[in-house]
């Protein structure tokens, strides 16, 4: 299994700011993903992160408000820009093995825009 | 295109009962299939996880689950639910290689567990 570190766990951020989350992995994994999780809704696949490269993004989500970056095997950051209300919601971080079957998950950074 | 349903978005079981949660799924190929739970403040946990093989899959914490491929459903059962089973529950699918990524995930079923 893989322990997964999410900082900050929580936000509270003013509009038109941007916060950016990090992701650390306890051992090195091949994939790791950015999800989001709007109040009440199940969760959105926002994009692979890949490393050394520019990261796939799903549709509905683009580069500009959602920069991510995955320098090593180990660590992601996720990059919510120019906040709105319409933002807050919870940002998970998962990560899965090249062949591996399960995908584990942080526990999450609540963002609340006002 | 994948989709997953989760027909009932709350349930309230007496402790001691047995649980059914219903899942139902869109996917094109065979299905990478998984139970996660989230208690409130945590991460997602997995359950289980159907590939192929045996179509009753169990899991964690005395879950199992049934995949029936005539009916396009994997459904997840628990005989006698404890208070601490209460959490949030999302069935989801699996499309991509390896199944692990690309998960697409229900609406939630919310588990209330009263004495």
């Amino acid at each position: 299994s893989a322990v997964i570190s999410q900082k900050p766990s929580r936000d509270i951020c003013q509009r038109g700011t941007s916060l950016t989350i990090q992701c650390q992995v306890d051992s090195q994994v091949t994939m790791m993903f950015w999800y989001r999780q709007q109040p009440g809704q199940s969760l959105t696949l926002i994009a692979t992160a890949n490393q050394g490269s520019e990261a796939t993004y799903e549709s509905g989500f683009v580069i500009d408000k959602f920069p991510i970056s995955r320098p090593n095997l180990t660590f992601s950051t996720l990059t919510v820009s120019n906040m709105s209300p319409e933002d807050s919601s919870i940002y998970l971080c998962s990560v899965a093995a090249l062949m591996n079957t399960e995908a584990f998950f942080g526990q999450g950074t609540r963002l609340t825009v006002v | 295109a994948q989709s997953v349903t989760q027909p009932d978005i709350h349930i309230t079981v007496s402790e001691g009962a047995s649980l059914e949660l219903r899942c139902n799924y869109s996917y094109g190929a065979t299905p990478y299939l998984f139970w996660y739970v989230q208690s409130p403040g945590q991460g997602l946990q997995l359950l289980l996880k159907y590939f192929s093989g045996d179509t009753l899959v169990q899991g964690i914490k005395g879950f199992e689950a049934e995949f029936k491929r005539s009916q396009s459903s994997f459904n997840l059962r628990k005989p006698s639910v404890h208070w601490s089973d209460a959490a949030e529950y999302f069935c989801a699918v699996g499309a991509g290689l390896t199944g692990a990524n690309n998960l697409f995930f229900g609406t939630g079923t919310r588990l209330t567990v009263i004495p």
